[in-house]
């Protein structure tokens, strides 16, 4: 998708290790989301931002932190990755007001040993 | 929180075919979207659709906000419109635009 691209696409890190997960946009966009999508499973949010300098938590938080220094990038870290937090992350991002997702990145799919 | 079930969790149609696939939630909704995830694992909004009926193309789709419901009916299906379909709805009592989404349903088109 032109209009949000999340790096890395791919990345493999052993039980312990720290990461940032960058999602970029183009849009001008308030709201973003950063979800994360197990085997079989919908979509969980982890944290979300309305905007630039304001971050929340949302269902599935713990083990994430997240940085909204300026509106077009919303950074996903994990300090010390675990097992469980292998997966599929994808990043969202909303016009303010509309109440639609408008635009999802391809994906990070993420390995954890 | 509320719930999100949908149904059947997997659909296998000859291209050409209709298809129906139905959301149920648990609570009151102000905000219920459809999302198509391609093969390749690319999400992409359908519809925006928290009552009344919308269409688009071969895809449309019909919420029924006071029985809980939602269905998005795809007509002669083509081999593209595999993959797997999420119903996504924000409950009256959350603020925002903050999504639950239900298991999806893995449809197959085959030619």
């Amino acid at each position: 998708n032109a209009g949000v691209t999340q790096t890395p696409k791919f990345r493999v890190l052993k039980t312990g290790q720290s990461m940032t997960l960058l999602c970029a946009q183009d849009m001008n966009h308030e709201y973003m989301y950063w979800y994360r999508q197990d085997p079989g499973m919908g979509l969980r949010l982890i944290h979300y931002s309305v905007g630039e300098g304001t971050t929340a938590k949302g269902e599935v938080p713990d083990g994430y932190n997240v940085s909204r220094l300026k509106k077009q990038n919303f950074l996903l870290g994990l300090e010390s990755a675990a097992p469980s937090q292998t997966s599929v992350y994808f990043c969202a991002t909303e016009r303010a007001g509309t109440g639609i997702i408008q635009y999802f990145g391809a994906g990070t799919r993420l390995s954890v040993l | 929180g509320i719930q999100v079930e949908q149904s059947p969790p997997d659909l296998i149609l000859q291209e050409g075919a209709n298809s129906t696939l139905r959301c149920n939630f648990s609570d009151s909704v102000n905000n219920l979207q459809w999302f198509h995830q391609n093969p390749w694992g690319q999400l992409i909004n359908l519809f925006y659709i928290p009552s009344g009926t919308k269409q688009n193309g071969r895809l449309s789709a019909t919420t029924v906000a006071t029985e809980r419901y939602s269905l998005l009916y795809i007509s002669s299906s083509q081999t593209t419109d595999s993959g797997v379909y999420f119903c996504a709805v924000v409950g009256m009592e959350t603020s925002g635009s903050r999504l639950t989404f239900g298991e999806g349903t893995q449809l197959t088109v085959n030619p």
